[in-house]
C-alpha cells in the first residue's frame, strides 16, 4: 500500500512571497513518480509538476520547485513570486507498481494575499 | 482538442436510483481512472482500467460499477448500493509509460447530488 500525508490543511501567503507546501509519502515501490496537481474554484484538476524517483535532480517548472528528499520520503514543493492566481487547492500524489494508481494526499488549500 | 469529456457536469438523483456518469476520451489512451473527492478528504480511487475489456476495483469501489467496451469510453454506475453517493466525480486517463511519464490528465468533474 502507498499513502499520501499533507499536514498542512491551509496555508496564506502574502502576493509576490514564497510558500512552501509539505508533503511526505509511503511506498514499497523502487519506481514511482511524484506529482503536484493543483485545483482552482472551477475544480479542474492541473499538473503542477512531476518527478522520477530514480531521478536526484529537483524538478523545477518556472516558479514551482520541489524538494525531494528520498531518504525522508519527503516532496514539498515551492512557490515563488506567487500570484493571485495561484490560490487554489494543491494535492500531492504519488504513482508506483506495475497498475500506476495514483494516490492522493489530502491537500493543502492555498490563499494568496494581495 | 484531445481530451476527456465528462457529462453531465451536475446531477441530481432521488434515493434508490442508479445514474450512470460519461466519461469520453480521444487521448488514446490505455488507460482510465474514476475517482470521488469529498471535501476534506483528497481523491479516492473507485475503479480503474488499463486495456479495454477489463478493469479492476480501487479503494472504495462498493456501491459502484464500470464496463470498458470501448477504448474511449469508462462510464461509471452509481448504484442503489452506495450509501452516501452525493460528491464530486473526476475520470482521469493515462498514456502509455513513454508519454508524460505517468502523468494523469482529468476531465472536469461531475457533481452528483442525492435528493
Amino acid at each position: 500500500a502507498q499513502t499520501v500525508t499533507q499536514s498542512q490543511p491551509e496555508m496564506s501567503v502574502q502576493e509576490a512571497e514564497t510558500v512552501t507546501l509539505s508533503c511526505t509519502y509511503d511506498t514499497s515501490e523502487s519506481d514511482y513518480y511524484l506529482f503536484w496537481y493543483k485545483q482552482p474554484p472551477s475544480r479542474q484538476m492541473i499538473l503542477v509538476i512531476r518527478q522520477e524517483a530514480y531521478k536526484q535532480q529537483n524538478a523545477t517548472e518556472n516558479r514551482f520547485s520541489v524538494n525531494f528528499q528520498k531518504a525522508a520520503k519527503s516532496f514539498s514543493l515551492k512557490i515563488s513570486d506567487s500570484q493571485l492566481g495561484d490560490a487554489a487547492m494543491y494535492f500531492c500524489a504519488l504513482s508506483g507498481g506495475s497498475n500506476y494508481k495514483l494516490t492522493f494526499g489530502k491537500g493543502t488549500l492555498l490563499t494568496v494575499n494581495p | 482538442d484531445g481530451g476527456i469529456t465528462q457529462s453531465p457536469k451536475y446531477l441530481f438523483r432521488k434515493e434508490g436510483q442508479n445514474v450512470t456518469l460519461s466519461c469520453e476520451q480521444n487521448l488514446n489512451h490505455d488507460a482510465m481512472y474514476w475517482y470521488r473527492q469529498d471535501p476534506g478528504q483528497g481523491l479516492r480511487l473507485i475503479y480503474y482500467s488499463q486495456i479495454v475489456n477489463d478493469f479492476q476495483k480501487g479503494d472504495i469501489a462498493e456501491g459502484y460499477s464500470v464496463s470498458r467496451e470501448k477504448k474511449e469510453s469508462f462510464p461509471l454506475t452509481v448504484t442503489s448500493a452506495q450509501k452516501n453517493p452525493t460528491a464530486f466525480y473526476l475520470c482521469a486517463s493515462r498514456g502509455g509509460r513513454n508519454s508524460g511519464a505517468n502523468v494523469l490528465t482529468f476531465g472536469a468533474g461531475s457533481r452528483l447530488t442525492v435528493l
